[in-house]
């Protein structure tokens, strides 16, 4: 079985505080994605990677930047969090383009 | 048009009966289409795909495609109560896309 795994269940954080969230895979899967999901508005896609050192920006990538060193890990980073950045973040990942494999999901909280 | 529109429900069904989920999509994400199946408080699962018009069977769950109306459905036969959970529909625009729009979801509720 796929297993994603989220480094963390809950966060609470400070606006402008840098936040990392970190996803790792072990299916050796060249895709991978970063989603939040808000009740009402879905999900919603923040940024995806296809290959090492490779990314591009889904439909709200504003205020948030990733990193993909590895082929297994891939970190989303909020650079000054904001309390609108409170909100479930969803790391997938996929060997096909309409398959996604979520993790369990970081749960954030900015205050 | 939202690219991929469902009932945000919530729907609610007997034990036993069919539960019906539906879902239209605009033209821009017309190739394939997918149902996740999410319960509270977990990540979305994937549970079927569907690529071209007509009925894909697996198990208790049908997924129904007709492009032509650009619609696609998902039947739950014989729905449990640990069928209750949103239903995730989405589409992909074709295969030299990486994304998947989603749906906002279907609430599904299985009454004992």
């Amino acid at each position: 079985d796929v297993k994603v795994t989220q480094s963390s269940r809950y966060l609470v954080k400070r606006t402008g505080e840098k936040v990392f969230l970190e996803c790792v895979q072990d299916m050796d899967h060249e895709n991978m994605f970063w989603y939040r999901q808000d009740p009402g508005l879905g999900l919603r896609l923040i940024y995806f990677s296809y290959d090492v050192k490779m990314k591009e920006k889904g439909d709200i990538p504003e205020g948030y930047s990733v990193s993909r060193e590895k082929k297994e890990r891939f970190s989303l980073i909020l650079e000054s969090a904001s309390t609108n950045q409170t909100s479930m973040y969803l790391c997938a990942s996929s060997y096909r383009r309409g398959d996604r494999f979520f993790g369990p999901g970081t749960r954030l909280t900015v205050l | 048009q939202k690219e991929v529109e469902q009932n945000s429900g919530p729907l609610s069904v007997p034990e036993g009966a069919i539960a019906s989920l539906n879902c239209t999509y605009s033209d821009r994400v017309s190739q394939s289409f997918f149902w996740y199946r999410q319960y509270s408080g977990k990540s979305p699962e994937l549970i079927m795909s569907i690529y071209s018009n007509g009925d894909k069977e697996d198990g208790r769950f049908t997924a129904q495609l007709n492009k032509a109306s650009q619609y696609v459905s998902l039947l739950i036969r014989d729905s449990q109560p640990s069928d209750s959970a949103t239903y995730l529909c989405a589409g992909n625009s074709g295969a030299g896309s990486y994304q998947l729009t989603f749906g906002k979801g279907t609430k599904l509720s299985v009454i004992p």
